[in-house]
C-alpha cells in the first residue's frame, strides 16, 4: 500500500463505451500524474496536475480526458478508445511538481483492455 | 527525443548470485531513480541519486550516478526469490517531477 489507490484495477470496454478511471492519494500531495505503460515500451507521461491545475498534456488524444477536482483525486475519462489504447494506466502523486521533494509515488494501476 | 538504454532486458539467475543492470543515454540528467515493479502493481522507488558520482545503498541494493551524468547502474547482492520483478531506471532532465525518461525495464527471474 503506497498511499495511492486506483479503481478499478481491471477494466474491459468496447470501443464505443465511456468509462472513467479513478485515482486517490492519501499522502497530502499537491501534484498528480497519469502515465501509460504498454508492453515493451517505456512509461509514457500523459498528464500533470499541480494544485488542481493541468500543467502538462503530452499530446494525448482527446479520447482521454483528465479531471482533477481537488488535490487528492484524479480521474481519467475514456471514450471511443481504440484497441491500441489497451495498457496499464498508472496514477502517481508527489508533494509538488518541483524536484526539491521526494520522488513521485505510484498507484497499482488499472489494467485496461479495449475490445 | 531523449531515450534511455536499459540493459539487460532480462536476467535469469540463481538465488545467491549478484545482479548488475545499467542505463545509459546520450543526454545529461540531473537525477537518476531506480524503481521495482511487481506483477499487478505500480513501480516502487528503490533508490534516488541526485549528484554525479553519488553511490547510494539500500540494503542489498547499491546504485551509482555516473560521473558523466549520462549513466547509472544498479547492483543487487546475494539475490533472493523476492527480488523477482521488473526494474526500471528513470532519468530526470529538468526542473519538474514530470521531466522523467524511463528505461524499458530489466526483468529479473531468480531460481531458488
Amino acid at each position: 500500500e503506497t498511499g495511492v489507490t486506483q479503481t478499478p484495477r481491471h477494466l474491459v470496454m468496447g470501443m464505443t463505451n465511456k468509462k472513467s478511471l479513478k485515482c486517490e492519494q492519501h499522502l497530502g500531495h499537491n501534484a498528480m500524474y497519469w502515465y501509460k505503460q504498454s508492453a515493451k515500451k517505456p512509461l509514457e507521461l500523459m498528464f500533470v496536475y499541480n494544485f488542481k491545475e493541468q500543467t502538462e498534456n503530452n499530446s494525448v488524444p482527446s479520447r482521454f480526458s483528465p479531471e482533477c477536482p481537488n488535490s487528492s483525486h484524479l480521474f481519467l475519462h475514456l471514450h471511443t478508445l481504440q484497441p491500441e489504447d489497451s495498457a496499464l494506466y498508472l496514477c502517481a502523486s508527489s508533494q509538488s511538481t518541483g524536484t526539491s521533494g521526494r520522488a513521485m509515488v505510484f498507484g497499482p494501476g488499472t489494467r485496461l483492455t479495449v475490445l | 527525443g531523449q531515450q534511455l538504454n536499459q540493459s539487460p532486458q532480462s536476467m535469469f539467475i540463481q538465488e545467491g548470485e549478484d545482479v548488475s543492470m545499467n542505463c545509459t543515454s546520450s543526454s545529461i540528467f540531473n537525477t537518476w531513480l531506480w524503481y521495482k515493479q511487481d506483477p499487478g502493481e505500480g513501480p516502487v522507488l528503490l533508490i534516488a541519486l541526485y549528484k554525479a558520482g553519488e553511490l547510494t545503498s539500500n540494503g542489498r541494493l547499491t546504485a551509482q550516478f555516473g560521473i558523466t551524468r549520462k549513466d547509472s547502474f544498479l547492483n543487487i547482492s546475494a539475490s533472493i526469490p523476492s527480488d523477482v520483478g521488473i526494474y526500471f531506471c528513470a532519468g530526470r532532465y529538468g526542473g519538474s517531477q514530470g521531466n522523467l525518461i524511463f528505461g524499458k525495464g530489466t526483468k529479473l527471474s531468480v531460481k531458488p
